[in-house]
């Protein structure tokens, strides 16, 4: 299943570095999340975007900073992060952000380590 | 406090034999619930969902049962097979928050031998 795509799939970061991380939806959806999956911890829903207009911040630090140029990308910049950011950050899109029930399908992920 | 428990963090399966994976919730407002697949190095994969107007939804060995007295749901795999090895995680929204934001479990790793 390639509809939603992340790159890079692994990310190895010093707290002083600026980077992005990349996600593409192909199934024509209308909505895209970020989440965050901590070491035994569930998924936590980071940011929610609705035709490219930012629907939630779920309490998210500010040196994550999300973008959503179009209703297929989306991308989540990274600046002085901390060593408990380090986890894996997973892009999901669904058909639409509004409509109840609506199924979220996710990317593989990108492995980000921070040292 | 987490909304969404899956307190058995695994479970060991025959093939062939079913395998039961179980959740509980406490937010009586969800009325949407998932079970996801996760296999390592991959994102989670969507399995099957219920809504709350029904108490059981069947989609070929996959079966989810929920019981909202309870506040529980389960996912039937029958017969299970190797590669329904991985980590399933349940979760749940709720249709007032005006839009779809779930809420996981922390997961249950099955294991089906041969």
């Amino acid at each position: 299943e390639t509809g939603v795509t992340q790159t890079p799939r692994h990310l190895v970061m010093g707290m002083t570095n600026k980077k992005s991380l990349k996600c593409e939806q192909h199934l024509g959806h209308n909505a895209m999340y970020w989440y965050k999956q901590s070491a035994k911890k569930p998924l936590e829903l980071m940011f929610v975007y609705s035709l490219e207009e930012r629907v939630e911040n779920n309490s998210v630090p500010s040196r994550f900073s999300p973008e959503c140029p179009n209703s297929s990308h989306l991308f989540l910049h990274l600046h002085t992060l901390q060593p408990e950011d380090s986890a894996l950050y997973l892009c999901a899109s669904s058909q639409e952000v509004a409509i109840a029930p609506d199924t979220q399908y996710f990317g593989p992920g990108t492995r980000l380590t921070v040292l | 406090d987490q909304q969404v428990k899956q307190n058995s963090p695994s479970l060991s399966v025959q093939e062939g034999r079913i395998s039961i994976l179980n959740c509980d919730y406490t937010n009586s407002m969800f009325d949407y619930f998932l079970w996801y697949k996760k296999y390592p190095a991959e994102g989670p994969t969507f399995l099957i969902s219920i809504s709350s107007i029904k108490d059981k939804n069947e989609d070929g060995r996959f079966t989810v049962f929920l019981n909202k007295s309870a506040k529980h749901l389960s996912l039937h795999i029958v017969p299970s097979q190797p590669g329904d090895s991985a980590v399933y995680f349940c979760a749940a929204s709720a249709s007032n928050t005006g839009f779809q934001k779930l809420v996981f479990g922390t997961g249950t790793r099955l294991l089906v031998s041969p």
